[in-house]
């Protein structure tokens, strides 16, 4: 399977505890974002990488959340002394940027639930 | 933060029947994409129209953009039942393209009735 793979797909945690997901892009993609879905509602942007780099974090994350891109290949995404509040689907996508236009394959996503 | 708002957020319509969505968003874009997402699914991506594009065809699938209006419309002819999901509208903006990223509206749910 040559697509957007994460894991775990489910997640379920005590409350306070650290989580860490792990996203593999498609390998030729060059960006990666993260998003948070709630229930009813769109993507919500979190933060990508070009290659290696995070080009951008949302001022909406708090400090708990942390991601990282080591090689520019797969990224990971954690989250520190969880809070009920953080009980999301987590999507990963990748894309190839190419003249400022790109397409995003997204992953199946990664369920956290926070008890 | 989201840029695109879907209008309606729920529609439920007779299979066969033609499905119209809309999404404005608010700053200028580089182009404007739609995605589908079926429940507890990831997105897939449908169609993108770039910011000098002011309709595009694929299939059954017909996206315009009015960028006076900041405004775009996805329109799916002869409904089918599988076409019930979650339809999405992203919006690319930056002035270089090493600063623009994806930034999706809140969706509409389509509710294809037998």
């Amino acid at each position: 399977d040559t697509g957007v793979s994460q894991d775990p797909r489910h997640k379920i945690t005590k409350r306070g505890q650290n989580v860490t997901f792990r996203c593999d892009p498609i390998s030729e993609h060059n960006r990666l974002y993260w998003y948070r879905q709630t229930l009813g509602q769109g993507p919500e942007f979190l933060t990508y990488f070009q290659n290696e780099a995070q080009l951008e974090k949302s001022r909406l994350l708090s400090d708990r959340f942390s991601a990282e891109r080591p090689k520019g290949s797969f990224s990971t995404l954690e989250i520190q002394r969880t809070e009920q509040g953080d009980s999301a689907m987590y999507l990963c996508a990748s894309s190839l940027i190419y003249r400022g236009n790109e397409e995003a394959f997204f992953g199946q996503g990664t369920r956290l639930t926070v008890v | 933060s989201q840029q695109g708002e879907e209008d309606p957020q729920a529609l439920s319509i007779q299979e066969g029947e033609n499905a119209t969505m809309n999404c404005s968003y608010k700053t200028s874009i580089n182009n404007l994409q739609w995605y589908r997402q079926n429940s507890g699914r990831g997105l897939v991506h449908l169609i993108l129209i770039r910011s000098n594009e002011r309709e595009k065809h694929s299939g059954r699938l017909r996206v315009t953009l009015d960028t006076s209006k900041k405004s775009s419309s996805l329109l799916i002819t002869a409904s089918r039942a599988a076409d019930t999901a979650s339809y999405f509208c992203a919006t690319v903006s930056g002035r270089y393209s090493s600063a623009s990223k994806i930034i999706f509206g809140s969706g509409t749910r389509l509710s294809i009735r037998p």
